[in-house]
């Protein structure tokens, strides 16, 4: 069953604008991961947050974690028209055992408008 | 730096017809799996491995094995293809077996007639 859930589904913006993404999940979680995945392409990690962690920061990247809400948002800053592409969380909810499953949601798409 | 590669990148089978996805991966890592990927759905687990030998099941893992001979290779098969297994599958690996970035390769996509 799926984890994560981002929303919006599709997000359309002009390049240099802001965009952000959510990704709302039901269970207790270590980690909470964002991957980009460019049309035909297979996925790109892009950034982890840990469950102790609030905030992080790469480049033009800035991810939360709300832990209480069960929520956290990518925000992608002067977006470019090479940003295009789908958005996909991925959390890695402890299974009750040693095994290592990663869930994904169903993804982001977002374009870029040149 | 191949990092993970995915053989066939296209495959039409007939209902009925096995074959093998191959994936290979060269940066040593122990962490190996496989995913579906659905319009609609996001991605499946199907397969995963913690390492040579060791393989365990998914969120979807009906009609598909798995094994693990060595640490650079884990091939997905497809028993007996179905319709329903059209899709583009993934493989993916980490160096990490608790948590960590996975590498994906670019994709297989199957098509069942």
């Amino acid at each position: 069953s799926q984890q994560g859930e981002e929303d919006p589904q599709a997000l359309s913006i002009q390049e240099g604008e802001n965009a952000t993404m959510n990704c709302s999940y039901k269970t207790s979680i270590n980690n909470l991961q964002w991957y980009r995945q460019n049309s035909g392409r297979g996925l790109v990690h892009l950034i982890l947050i840990r469950s102790n962690e609030r905030e992080k920061h790469s480049g033009r990247l800035r991810v939360t974690l709300d832990t209480s809400k069960k929520s956290s948002s990518l925000l992608i800053t002067a977006s470019r028209a090479a940003d295009t592409a789908s958005y996909f969380c991925a959390t890695d909810a402890p299974s009750g055992g040693s095994n290592y499953k990663l869930t994904f949601g169903k993804g982001t798409l977002l374009t870029v408008n040149p | 730096n191949a990092g993970v590669t995915q053989t066939p990148k296209f495959q039409v089978l007939k209902t009925g017809q096995s074959m093998t996805l191959q994936c290979a991966q060269d940066m040593n890592h122990e962490y190996m799996s496989w995913y579906r990927q659905d319009p609609g759905m996001g991605l499946r687990l199907i397969h995963y491995s913690v390492g040579a030998g060791i393989t365990d099941q998914g969120e979807v893992p009906n009609g598909y094995n798995v094994s693990r001979s060595t640490t650079e290779d884990f091939p997905l098969r497809l028993l007996s293809a179905a319709p329903s297994q059209t899709s583009v599958y993934f493989c993916a690996s980490s160096y990490r077996l608790d948590t960590g970035e996975l590498f994906f390769g670019e994709g297989s996509r199957l098509t069942v007639l």
